[in-house]
């Protein structure tokens, strides 16, 4: 069936530090890809989203390219700050699906 | 400003009385979701929308009930059926299932 598999957490890195979040799926199809995150004790939040292979979502310095060969969406970010501390979740959609499949979750801190 | 309400943002309720989750959208999205958070875990689809007058049970859907009367609205009903209620519930909505989902800010539920 279609799933999406996320690197465990949680991560922690210095601020300013490189981020990447592996993010693989398994889908039928040609699914759009997207990338949400959540605050402490807020819902969830749409990051960026990919619709075709080859196409990169990118948001408030954040990056994601749909790789179709790889079967991967996996986040990076060039610098993180203190504020990026969440969980980020990696998710998939299609036109043959009724509904978006979600990842467990990745919990990232920064520390100053 | 379009966007998801849920209210209240806290609930507390003692055990064996039902209790009824407000979710109500503004954006003209057909379909509408809701989720299940335990602290530290993924999302959990309780029910889903497609279109007014009509739902289907997600992952988790005993113990619950809900009603799509209206296009904007999509009250979650949590029962004395519900085993282990205390929870973070997370509403959503789409234009349609392989959408992005827009979230509300969620409702954390205590039942002692």
């Amino acid at each position: 069936g279609n799933s999406v598999t996320q690197m465990e957490g949680p991560v922690t890195l210095s601020e300013e530090a490189f981020l990447t979040i592996n993010c693989t799926y398994t889908a039928t199809g040609y699914p759009s890809l997207f990338w949400y995150v959540q605050y402490p004790g807020e819902g969830l939040q749409l990051l960026l989203k990919a619709t075709k292979a080859d196409d990169k979502g990118s948001n408030k310095g954040f990056e994601a390219t749909y790789r179709k060969e790889t079967t991967s969406f996996h986040l990076e970010k060039g610098s993180v700050q203190v504020s990026d501390s969440a969980v980020y979740f990696c998710a998939l959609s299609g036109t043959s699906y009724d509904k978006v499949i979600f990842g467990p979750g990745t919990s990232l801190s920064v520390i100053p | 400003d379009g966007g998801i309400t849920q209210s209240p943002k806290y609930l507390f309720r003692k055990e064996g009385q039902n209790v009824t989750l407000s979710c109500e959208q503004n954006l003209n999205h057909d379909a509408m979701y809701w989720y299940r958070q335990d602290p530290g875990q993924g999302l959990r689809l309780i029910y889903y929308s497609q279109i007014v007058n009509d739902f289907q049970k997600g992952d988790i859907a005993e113990g619950y009930s809900v009603s799509r009367e209206k296009k904007e609205s999509f009250p979650l009903t949590v029962t004395s059926a519900q085993k282990n209620p205390t929870a973070f519930y997370l509403c959503a909505s789409s234009f349609g299932p392989s959408y992005e989902q827009y979230f509300g800010p969620g409702t954390r539920l205590t039942v002692t």
